[in-house]
């Protein structure tokens, strides 16, 4: 069965509101989460790893004011988008690893009318 | 950087045909690699992984070999199902110690009864 899960699986938002997205590890104690975004046709691309407990690690070119993340427990990672914008739309995933092994969520869909 | 290419899709088959999806990498040092399933509505899988060249990884009638002269890891079924049917998605880890993900741009592979 799934090991992280993902809420909501999608969402319709207007542009300039605020969107939070949930990922829960339900099987282990994750200390370090990571969050992707996927555009149409295109690869995941890594935004940012959230630590349990201190700051998120932002990839280059991604703006933290922009997209939020929280790693408040070691179940759950929140990401939120701020001001929400139409070029914000998109798939949102999450993960978690152990050893090299990924476990992904199912995806957030997000389309910022 | 490092980076993924794969080819495009969607790769469309009759059931019981053989597939082979292309991937070559372009990597500092000496990067493990993997591919990566997604079924519709589901989050990505591991399908298999290998970690030094020429190992080779195998799951469910799916290999692919890890070919350091030629950055290469191709995924190949010699028969394929229809419930192969699903997102096809070749990653490396720069093996760095770290657990982040380089993805290429996946590939959907369609098969037919």
């Amino acid at each position: 069965g799934a090991v992280v899960s993902q809420h909501p699986s999608w969402v319709i938002c207007k542009s300039g509101t605020s969107v939070k997205i949930e990922c829960r590890s339900l099987d282990f104690q994750a200390t370090t989460m990571f969050w992707y975004r996927q555009f149409p046709k295109q690869s995941l691309m890594l935004m940012a790893t959230s630590n349990e407990g201190s700051k998120a690690t932002y990839e280059q070119g991604v703006e933290k004011d922009k997209f939020l993340i929280n790693h408040a427990s070691l179940t759950l990672s929140t990401l939120t988008v701020t001001s929400a914008h139409p070029e914000d739309s998109s798939f949102y995933i999450c993960s978690r690893g152990t050893g090299e092994t990924q476990y992904f969520g199912p995806g957030t869909r997000l389309l910022v009318l | 950087g490092d980076s993924v290419t794969q080819m495009e899709g969607p790769v469309t088959l009759s059931e019981e045909a053989f597939l082979t999806i292309n991937c070559t990498y372009t990597a500092t040092g000496y990067p493990s690699l993997f591919w990566y399933v997604q079924y519709p509505g589901e989050g990505l899988q591991l399908l298999l992984k290998a970690t030094k060249a020429d190992d080779k990884g195998s799951n469910k009638g799916f290999e692919a070999t890890y070919r350091k002269e030629t950055t290469s890891f191709h995924l190949e079924k010699g028969s394929v199902q229809v419930s192969d049917s699903a997102v096809y998605f070749c990653a490396l880890s720069p093996n760095t110690g770290f657990q982040k993900l380089v993805f290429g741009t996946g590939t959907r592979l369609l098969v037919s009864p």
